[in-house]
């Protein structure tokens, strides 16, 4: 299957500041990629849904000033938690698809912020 | 918004036994419906992914199917092993996914 490739793995940071997540995809053209938070023991929360090139779509509840996600490029979209807090430590993972083609999943990015 | 559903939320099992796991959802105006399994503090593995146009899919112990009239996937897994423990996810995609709360399995040696 496709690759989606998500950085990093893992990052601990500092209440207050800001963090950037990629996800990649390797081997074709993401045009829609999918951003999802997973709480301790609780499964995949939709954030918000991106189009390459427009506005993401936040779900309810999801603070979209909080939550800056920019898809660019048909290859790349960040998400970026902006003044963290230690309740947005969590499990953040990326899919990503071409068209309405299956969607592939990155590996997923622990936050802990202390 | 399309709302997805598992059941059981747990399940424990002998090492040996067949099993099936439920998953139903509201919209039926579905592209495709995925499973996955995730191992404790890991992401995502795909098992095994069902587009709205067929009925199953099977890959070794595992067979997967889809009636989108009534909404409901089920995921089969023969003779069950320790290995196979871990959270098995339902995805369904109709523009975007979502998942179901999962089903935490336990097979016991």
């Amino acid at each position: 299957g496709a690759v989606v490739s998500q950085h990093p793995s893992w990052v601990i940071c500092k209440s207050g500041t800001s963090v950037k997540i990629e996800c990649r995809s390797l081997d074709f053209q993401a045009t829609t990629m999918f951003w999802y938070r997973q709480f301790p023991k609780q499964s995949l929360m939709l954030m918000a849904t991106s189009n390459e090139g427009s506005k993401a779509t936040y779900e309810q509840g999801v603070e979209k000033d909080k939550f800056l996600i920019n898809h660019a490029s048909l290859t790349l979209s960040t998400l970026t938690v902006t003044s963290a807090h230690p309740e947005d430590s969590s499990f953040y993972i990326c899919s990503a698809r071409e068209g309405n083609t299956e969607a592939f999943f990155g590996q997923g990015t622990r936050l802990t912020v202390v | 918004k399309q709302e997805v559903t598992q059941i059981p939320a747990a399940l424990s099992v002998p090492e040996g036994e067949n099993l099936v796991l439920n998953c139903s959802f509201t919209d039926s105006a579905i592209y495709n419906l995925q499973w996955f399994r995730q191992d404790p503090g890991k992401g995502l593995t795909s098992l095994l992914l069902i587009q709205s146009s067929q009925r199953e899919q099977t890959s070794g112990r595992l067979n997967a199917s889809l009636d989108k009239s009534s909404g409901r996937s089920t995921l089969y897994i023969a003779a069950s092993q320790p290995g196979d423990s871990a959270t098995y996810l339902c995805a369904v995609d109709n523009n975007d996914m979502r998942f179901g709360a999962g089903t935490r399995l336990t097979v016991k040696p």
